[in-house]
């Protein structure tokens, strides 16, 4: 069935350092969308992508979605301790009756 | 800003108890849906509901069941409650254009089956 993969599983890194987690789908999707979960806390929408290319920036955080709209990254500039959480990708089923949700790639950041 | 509330952050039940979770959310949403999140395995969807009285399963809905009687109250029911359904339970729900549109998370209930 119709797939969302996400890599890494976990990224461990130094404050002050990149991140970068992607997300990949076994089809292609209409839009991408990305959630924050905090340690404890519950998924929280980030932002949506649409089109073909299409890159965004919150701050210090950068989406990108393929150009064959199959695979998106978020790419986390300057780590902070407040950027520790697990992110989520999901895409829209062929159906276009459920998001499906990547497994998530859980960040955690020492000072 | 949308609110989803859960009736409960912990709950604690015997094997074979019916427990029932309550989802609420105040932005008029058509879709609601409950998830389940377990470690290594993300979110998975039980049930979703696109309108009052309609129900939709999701990957998986067996052990399950879900209620919704008004616009604003979405409800998982566990008939018997066995100790694999101890878990996070999440409810989100999202605006009428598409059942895929963002949604919104409620806080989440940790259920623990003894």
């Amino acid at each position: 069935g119709q797939q969302v993969m996400q890599i890494p599983q976990y990224q461990h890194v130094q404050e002050g350092e990149d991140f970068t987690t992607y997300c990949n789908s076994s089809t292609t999707l209409s839009n991408i969308q990305w959630y924050k979960q905090r340690p404890g806390g519950h998924p929280v929408f980030l932002i949506q992508l649409v089109k073909s290319g299409e890159v965004k920036k919150q701050k210090r955080l950068t989406f990108q979605f393929g150009e064959a709209k199959k695979n998106s990254s978020l790419h986390i500039t300057a780590t902070q301790t407040t950027d520790v959480g697990t992110y989520f990708c999901a895409g829209p089923d062929q159906a276009g009756t459920a998001l499906i949700f990547g497994k998530g790639t859980t960040l955690s950041v020492s000072s | 800003d949308v609110k989803v509330t859960q009736s409960s952050r912990y709950l604690v039940k015997r094997t074979g108890e019916k427990v029932f979770l309550e989802c609420v959310q105040d932005m008029d949403h058509e879709n609601m849906f409950w998830y389940r999140q377990d470690p290594g395995l993300g979110l998975r969807l039980i049930y979703f509901s696109y309108d009052v009285k309609m129900k939709e399963k999701g990957d998986i809905p067996e052990g399950y069941s879900v209620s919704r009687e008004k616009k604003e109250r979405f409800s998982l029911i566990l008939e018997s409650a066995s100790t694999n359904q101890t878990s996070m339970y999440l409810c989100a729900s999202s605006p009428r254009d598409s059942l895929t549109d963002t949604q919104y998370f409620g806080p989440g209930t940790r259920l623990t089956v003894l």
